[in-house]
Order: C-alpha cells, then sequence, then structure tokens
C-alpha cells in the first residue's frame, strides 16, 4: 500500500513564525497535493507539483510556499504564521494516471496562537 | 472556475433510513469524480467513477455518475451509527467539495 507520511500530528506554532510541514510519499508519484482544511469550507488547494522542482498554486496560495526538491518529499512552508492559518493540512499524493485517486496523508493540525 | 459542489451540508437521520448525498462539478480537464468517507482523520477511498449511467456498489453504499448534467449521488441504505462521517466529493484533478456532514442517531 501506498503510505503518505506527514511529519507531525498536531503542532502549536506562536505568530510571526516559520512553519514548515514535511509529507513523503513512497511509491515514486509523480504528482503531490498540500489542502487545507477548514469546518464548512471542504479541502482546499494550497499548491500542487506535479514533478520535481515544479510547483503551482491552488486555489489559496497566500502566505505559503512549496519545495520539492526530491521526488518523494513535498515541503509546505508557511513564511510568517498568522491566527489565520490555523487549520487541518492534509497532503496527499497520485500517480500520473490514477485508479483510486489521492492517497492522504493523516493530516497536521496546526494552531497558531 | 473550477467549483464542486455538494448538498446537503449536513444531514442527520436515524439508523435503518436511506440517504442520498449529491455532488455536482464544473472541473476543467474532468477525469474522474471521487468520494471519499472522513472520520477523525485523513479522508478514505470508497468509490471512483468515470463513465456515465455505470453504478458502483460496496456494501450498502453505491454511487452513479452523470456526466451530461455533471453530477454524482452517493446512496447509503440501512444507515448504522457507523456511517457518521463527513463525506466528500471530488472531481479529480484536484477540486473537492465542502462535503456533507451526516450524523445517523441510534
Amino acid at each position: 500500500d501506498v503510505k503518505v507520511t506527514q511529519s507531525s500530528r498536531y503542532l502549536v506554532k506562536r505568530t510571526g513564525e516559520k512553519v514548515f510541514l514535511e509529507c513523503v510519499q513512497d511509491m515514486d508519484h509523480e504528482n503531490m497535493f498540500w489542502y487545507r482544511q477548514d469546518p464548512g469550507l471542504g479541502l482546499r488547494l494550497i499548491y500542487f507539483s506535479y514533478d520535481v522542482k515544479m510547483k503551482e498554486k491552488g486555489d489559496i496560495p497566500e502566505g505559503y510556499s512549496v519545495s520539492r526538491e526530491k521526488k518523494e518529499r513535498f515541503s509546505l512552508i508557511l513564511e510568517s504564521a498568522s491566527t489565520n492559518q490555523t487549520s487541518m493540512y492534509l497532503c496527499a499524493s497520485t500517480p500520473p494516471r490514477t485508479g483510486t485517486g489521492y492517497t492522504f496523508g493523516s493530516g497536521t493540525r496546526l494552531t497558531v496562537v | 472556475e473550477d467549483k464542486v459542489v455538494q448538498s446537503p451540508l449536513s444531514l442527520v437521520v436515524h439508523e435503518g433510513d436511506t440517504v442520498t448525498l449529491n455532488c455536482s462539478y464544473e472541473v476543467t480537464n474532468f477525469r474522474s469524480l471521487l468520494w471519499y468517507k472522513q472520520e477523525k482523520k485523513a479522508p478514505t477511498f470508497l468509490f471512483m467513477l468515470t463513465s456515465s449511467g455505470i453504478e458502483k456498489k460496496s456494501g450498502r453504499l453505491s454511487s452513479i455518475l452523470d456526466k451530461k448534467e455533471l453530477f454524482s449521488i452517493l446512496n447509503i441504505t440501512a444507515t448504522q451509527t457507523g456511517d457518521s462521517a463527513i463525506y466528500l466529493c471530488a472531481g479529480f484533478p484536484m477540486r473537492f467539495g465542502a462535503g456533507t456532514r451526516l450524523t445517523v442517531k441510534p
């Protein structure tokens, strides 16, 4: 089974801190995605990547950046954390042509105080 | 602009009831429609639909896609308390709906 691993289950950070959320997948998937999930809003796409060193903005990229230096790792960076970035962050990956859609990580619940 | 709209946003039923969850979509380069169930952790895969009119079934759950009208439904028959969850619909690639929160009461 494909595994998508997010490095932290819970994080508490202070306003203004730089925050790194890490995601690693073990099945050589080309596509990787970062979403945030908030009550009533569903999953909103922050950034995605189709290959190493490639990145594309999603629907809500403001305040975030990403890094994909290796195929298996996709990092989400909050340059200067703010309280409105308190959320559940979900990473997902897929191969280029898939029969089962996304494989998700377990999520990171980030609280910015 | 791509969008996926689910309805209702919230639903409360009693055990044994049948429920129908709705999903309409407008997704560029649409490839498939996905349904996920989310309890406390990450969403878990239920169905992937690529062809119109072909029902997919898994136990008490079933789903069908209409590519002409751009919608899908997820049916759950004889609901149980363990069906309580958020059900997410996604137009692949990439767009998710807000989800339907289903609560099944004993």
